[in-house]
């Protein structure tokens, strides 16, 4: 069954940056587009964006632009969030989630990455 | 970009309960609308899509229905497990959002 397997928790001072991972099993890597999440504390879920896994090509919402890079390593079946220059607002669960029978759709999530960012 | 209105914000329920959570699009989404149930400390699922559709797995007794650019989940009968908070979401063009979300209590 599809599983999406996130690296572990974060704690990170402001200024620096965060990689988190997201391995895929379960069916093919580059057969579905892989899209993130961000929860804050206590709060609701905001997409931040989507990669083609086919071509590698980065779609981020506007709230996401600048300071998020999206990358992918294929061939570990793997794809990664990256963020530069960490502020406090980015403390927050980030999930990776496979896009389903259509384009958009949730289909799996991974187990989500606490990022906290304190001085 | 599309809003999506979620109410309400909090439900109490009884177990055996019909309970009933809408969204309401900002502009057509025709039947592009998925729900997903997050339990606490855990990632969202997904429990319906394409409006009426329910994912594998998930209970008869949900449901999700349509009326113009309203949608609604249904819980027929509310169990210990349903427990939860709700999200709708539209996949009809990005950026992909989200309504605020439904807490399910249990009364």
């Amino acid at each position: 069954q599809i599983q999406l397997v996130q690296s572990g928790p974060e704690l990170k001072k402001p200024g620096e940056s965060v990689k988190i991972s997201c391995k895929a099993s379960g069916y093919t890597f580059t057969d579905y587009a892989m899209h993130w999440v961000k929860q804050a504390p206590g709060k609701g879920l905001k997409w931040m964006g989507w990669i083609n896994t086919y071509t590698g090509k980065p779609t981020y919402a506007d709230d996401f632009k600048g300071r998020f890079v999206f990358s992918l390593e294929a061939s570990a079946s793997t794809a990664n969030l990256q963020i530069s220059n960490l502020k406090n607002e980015d403390t927050a669960t980030y999930f990776c989630a496979r896009d389903g029978v259509y384009y958009g759709l949730l289909g799996g999530w991974g187990q989500g990455v606490m990022v906290t960012v304190s001085s | 970009d599309i809003q999506m209105t979620q109410s309400p914000a909090s439900l109490s329920a009884s177990l055996e309960e019909i309970v009933t959570i809408t969204c309401q699009a900002s502009q057509n989404i025709g039947n592009w609308l998925a729900w997903y149930q997050q339990k606490p400390g855990k990632s969202p699922q997904l429990l319906i899509y394409g409006t009426t559709s329910l994912a594998d797995g998930v209970p008869s007794r949900f449901s999700g229905s349509r009326s113009g650019t309203q949608y609604s989940l249904k819980i027929s009968r509310l169990q210990v497990e349903d427990i939860g908070i709700y999200y709708c979401q539209q996949a009809s063009s990005t950026p992909y959002t989200f309504g605020a979300g439904t807490k399910l209590e249990l009364k």
